[in-house]
């Protein structure tokens, strides 16, 4: 089975140093990565994506994320962080080798992230 | 613009009510699901279809029904079998192997 572990509930960072949101994941072939934003009261909206290649993935709005496959995790990161930035931000994976939609995808339980004016 | 349109925004149910929650989509995504979010939970899959006229169910799919008539539409009706359905219903739409597209979500409250 896999899974998503996203171990911090709440991040909080002050607007211009760096941030990372933390992600590991556990599948049984070669991962297929994401990470989404929620806005309050809102649907989750699309960052990035890694399937292959580059393990550095760059994403919207400034953020990028690290693919290490030695460590299983695909952390967020951003060099500078705005007070806009500031949302709940979901890690999810599925097999790679899996056929069909997106159904085996599986979502992290997500991380709030707060930033500091 | 291509989208997904949630409706409504907020719906209250009241004990012994189905309650059905609006989900249609412009992008001509072959793939639509739907999510329950719970604060802490992440999203947890209801239902997804993949074409029109068939859907699977997901990894909580009691108390829950949905149909898929229309390549644009997926419905989902809360019955009354599900005992605790307060929670913000997320829909979906893919391309297959795609990301997913969110909408803007509907809360649901019991009375």
């Amino acid at each position: 089975a896999q899974s998503v572990a996203q171990p911090e509930d709440q991040v909080n960072v002050a607007e211009g140093n760096p941030l990372t949101v933390k992600c590991t994941y556990s599948v049984s072939g070669n991962p297929y990565l994401f990470w989404y934003v929620q806005y309050p009261n809102r649907g989750l909206q699309f960052l990035l994506k890694y399937i292959t290649g580059d393990n550095l993935v760059k994403g919207s709005y400034g953020f990028e994320a690290e693919f290490n496959k030695s460590q299983t995790s695909f952390h967020l990161k951003k060099p500078s962080a705005l007070v806009s930035d500031s949302a709940l931000y979901f890690c999810a994976v599925r097999d790679f080798i899996s056929s069909g939609s997106a159904r085996q995808l599986t979502f992290g339980s997500g991380t709030q992230l707060t930033v500091l004016p | 613009d291509g989208g997904i349109t949630q409706s409504p925004k907020y719906l209250f149910r009241k004990e012994g009510q189905n309650v059905t929650l609006s989900c249609e989509q412009n992008l001509n995504h072959d793939a639509m699901y739907w999510y329950r979010q719970d604060p802490g939970q992440g999203l947890r899959l209801i239902y997804y279809s993949q074409i029109v006229n068939d859907f699977q169910k997901g990894d909580i799919a009691e108390g829950y029904s949905v149909s898929r008539e229309k390549k644009e539409s997926f419905p989902l009706t809360v019955t009354s079998a599900q005992k605790n359905p307060t929670a913000f219903y997320l829909c979906a739409s893919s391309i297959v192997d795609g990301k997913l597209f969110f909408g803007s979500g509907t809360q649901l409250s019991v009375l």
